[in-house]
């Protein structure tokens, strides 16, 4: 059973352009999680989804942050029109529809805008 | 200050020496969870503890949940060097949904 899948797993953006992190569940989960790890920080909590619903994103910056979670195809957070601050780790979670207080990360994705 | 709160920052020990992590947390929650991140890697999960349970082992990791006290610990029997890590709790309000992160502990195992 493969883990929490990220791609990719570094990304570069010139600052304005738009940065897609794509999220592949554990098999059978269907919640996911999307975390943000600054710089010598621990991880802050940005979003949560369930196939084809948010419910929860009160971590997400109210603009050029948005995330999804399609009935088909992994999850995906878009950042437009990126900015030097949003250079961060971006952790996906995921856990199962029963028991699912425990949550298994993924890799990771690093985001450097240049 | 914020939800979950590491102690020490950093802690340096020896190759077969105890390590103890605190973690303290401000509101009530339904569990409190460890895990640990090797440098520029994702998170492990080590243990979950639930706001009903005292004590739980894994392996060589024991973590204690103190409610009434609003924090937990984090005990590695025997260190190795590859213990080497940070080490974050989190929090859960609810049995699903976000968890809060602390700003971790850097343990660091010495051969």
């Amino acid at each position: 059973n493969a883990g929490v899948m990220q791609n990719p797993r570094h990304l570069v953006r010139r600052r304005g352009q738009e940065a897609r992190l794509r999220c592949s569940p554990m098999k059978g989960h269907s919640h996911v999680y999307w975390y943000r790890q600054l710089p010598e920080e621990g991880l802050k909590f940005m979003v949560y989804l369930q196939k084809e619903n948010i419910i929860d994103e009160s971590g997400m910056p109210k603009e050029r942050f948005s995330a999804e979670f399609p009935k088909e195809g992994p999850s995906i957070l878009r950042i437009q029109q990126v900015v030097r601050g949003d250079s961060a780790a971006y952790f996906c979670a995921s856990s199962p529809p029963t028991q699912s207080d425990e949550q298994f990360f993924g890799p990771g994705t690093r985001l450097t805008v240049l | 200050s914020q939800q979950g709160e590491e102690d020490p920052q950093a802690l340096s020990i020896q190759e077969g020496e105890n390590a103890t992590m605190n973690c303290s947390y401000k509101t009530s929650i339904n569990n409190l969870q460890w895990y640990r991140q090797n440098s520029g890697r994702g998170l492990v999960h080590l243990i979950l503890i639930r706001s009903n349970e005292r004590e739980k082992h894994s392996g060589r990791l024991r973590v204690t949940l103190d409610t009434s006290k609003k924090s937990s610990s984090l005990l590695i029997t025997a260190s190795r060097a590859a213990d080497t890590a940070s080490y974050f709790c989190a929090t859960g309000l609810t049995s699903y949904g976000k968890l809060t992160f602390g700003q971790g502990t850097i343990l660091t195992v010495h051969p």
